[in-house]
């Protein structure tokens, strides 16, 4: 079946120990999404790419990172985490069209010590 | 701008109705409709254009009032399985590549 992978669901990093996560797609999407997600919260949009075209949102802290190697594989690197970086981070795909839908992969739980 | 849903939490029994609603004070291109159980990715329920185009699953209905940049999400009949969070995402300007921005969520509780 066509889906969203992210790798690992559950993550553990120390405070200020660079972190990567890594989302992967099978549905040859345009575009991919990194989203932070706080308990009782929104999902909370911090990148997205067309293709290679990468955009950043305004509010998104210097300590987040992405990069996107290839159209199937997408990271979000995070350089010193902090408590407060703790949260679920989603992984979204969209063809990148108007009609087209969000396929969310199951996110990787981060916590920091 | 974060769009405001309302109510912020229904509490049904099984075979009840509720109604969704999503307010923008931003012109909409688009507005989708998510729904995400605890500890799980948001699915896919609704999109809903300018224009009257809309796309969604066959039980689910929705509106979208481009006048007043709102949307109302139609729960009918409800099932036990209706339960989780719902989020409408927006779509302003048409030009994001679907980029969206979430409300806050509304909590649905459907009761035996």
């Amino acid at each position: 079946d066509a889906m969203v992978i992210q790798n690992p669901r559950y993550q553990v990093t120390q405070f200020g120990k660079p972190v990567t996560l890594s989302c992967s797609q099978t549905l040859n999407h345009n575009v991919m999404y990194w989203y932070q997600q706080k308990s009782s919260q929104a999902p909370k949009l911090l990148f997205h790419y067309y293709d290679k075209d990468f955009n950043n949102e305004a509010d998104t802290p210097d300590n987040f990172q992405s990069r996107r190697p290839n159209t199937s594989f997408c990271f979000l690197d995070i350089r010193s985490p902090g408590l407060g970086d703790a949260a679920m981070y989603l992984c979204a795909t969209s063809r990148g069209d108007h009609m087209g839908e969000q396929y969310f992969g199951p996110g990787t739980r981060l916590t920091v010590t | 701008q974060q769009p405001v849903q309302s109510p912020q939490a229904v509490i049904l029994r099984e075979g009840e109705d509720a109604v969704i609603n999503c307010s923008s004070s931003k012109a909409l291109y688009s507005v989708h409709w998510y729904r995400q159980k605890h500890g799980e990715a948001p699915v896919f329920l609704m999109i809903l254009l300018k224009g009257g185009e809309q796309k969604g699953h066959d039980k689910i209905s929705a509106s979208f009032n481009e006048k007043k940049q709102q949307s109302s999400l139609y729960l009918t009949a409800s099932q036990l399985s209706y339960s989780g969070t719902y989020f409408c995402g927006t779509e302003d300007g048409g030009t994001s590549y679907g980029k969206l921005t979430f409300g806050q969520g509304t909590i649905l509780t459907v009761h035996p």
